[in-house]
């Protein structure tokens, strides 16, 4: 089955950059999609097909997505980007046809 | 404005049953392929099940593909996991979701509803 992995966690300081990543074989030839979960809330879609954003979805959140590694980037962090990031994918040769990353937890220092 | 309401959570033994339904309001249901995702205690999220808008097409995640049915009826405008011979593991918070049309992420997820499997 097609395995994402992420780092468990990323601390940033408030008004720096983080950078999440996505590792998978080949992603990069795949559309990834980045969500994000506050505790005890519903996971939000942040970045959808690698860079685009949902509309409501500030401009800090951006994507890339190359070779075996896509990358969620959170530009000028504030605190209330602190939550669980997960990345997903589509693999229709999986055994779970939605494929989630393992997941980051982005702590602002 | 799009609202995704799961309800039928709750306690439940190894090897029982358990029905969850998800109301969906603010958009043409019918339309839309949808999800159940589910997310055990301080784990990651797992994808379970998908159905297409008119039913013809269903799959499972592995981990559940002989236990657990989903369904819909879109004149109520409500999705439906049938969950038999429950597992410890099964132990979640079980979230519908709405695909996007034409895409492969989800971009309306529901507040979720707790299944606990235990004696």
């Amino acid at each position: 089955s097609y395995v994402l992995t992420q780092p468990p966690s990323v601390s940033v300081a408030p008004g720096q950059t983080a950078r999440i990543t996505c590792g998978g074989n080949n992603i990069g030839s795949k559309s990834v999609h980045w969500y994000q979960q506050k505790p005890g809330q519903a996971p939000v879609l942040v970045v959808y097909d690698d860079s685009d954003r949902p509309s409501g979805i500030p401009e800090r959140f951006s994507g890339s997505n190359s070779g075996n590694t896509a990358t969620l980037t959170i530009s000028r962090v504030e605190a209330g980007d602190e939550a669980d990031y997960y990345c997903q994918v589509w693999d229709s040769s999986s055994d779970h046809f939605y494929v989630f990353g393992t997941g980051t937890k982005v702590t602002v220092l | 404005e799009v609202q995704l309401v799961e309800s039928g959570g709750g306690l439940v033994q190894p090897g029982g049953s358990l029905r969850l339904s998800c109301a969906a309001s603010g958009f043409t249901f019918s339309s839309y392929s949808m999800n159940w995702v589910r997310q055990a205690p301080g784990k990651g999220l797992e994808w379970v099940s998908y159905i297409s808008s008119s039913s013809s097409t269903i799959y499972y995640a592995d981990s559940v593909k002989g236990r657990f049915t989903i369904s819909r009826d879109n004149a109520k405008n409500s999705l439906y996991l049938q969950m038999n011979s429950l597992r410890a593991e099964d132990t979640a918070v079980y979230y519908c979701a709405r695909k996007c049309i034409g895409t492969t992420y989800f971009d309306y997820w529901g507040q979720g509803t707790l299944v606990t499997v235990s004696s």
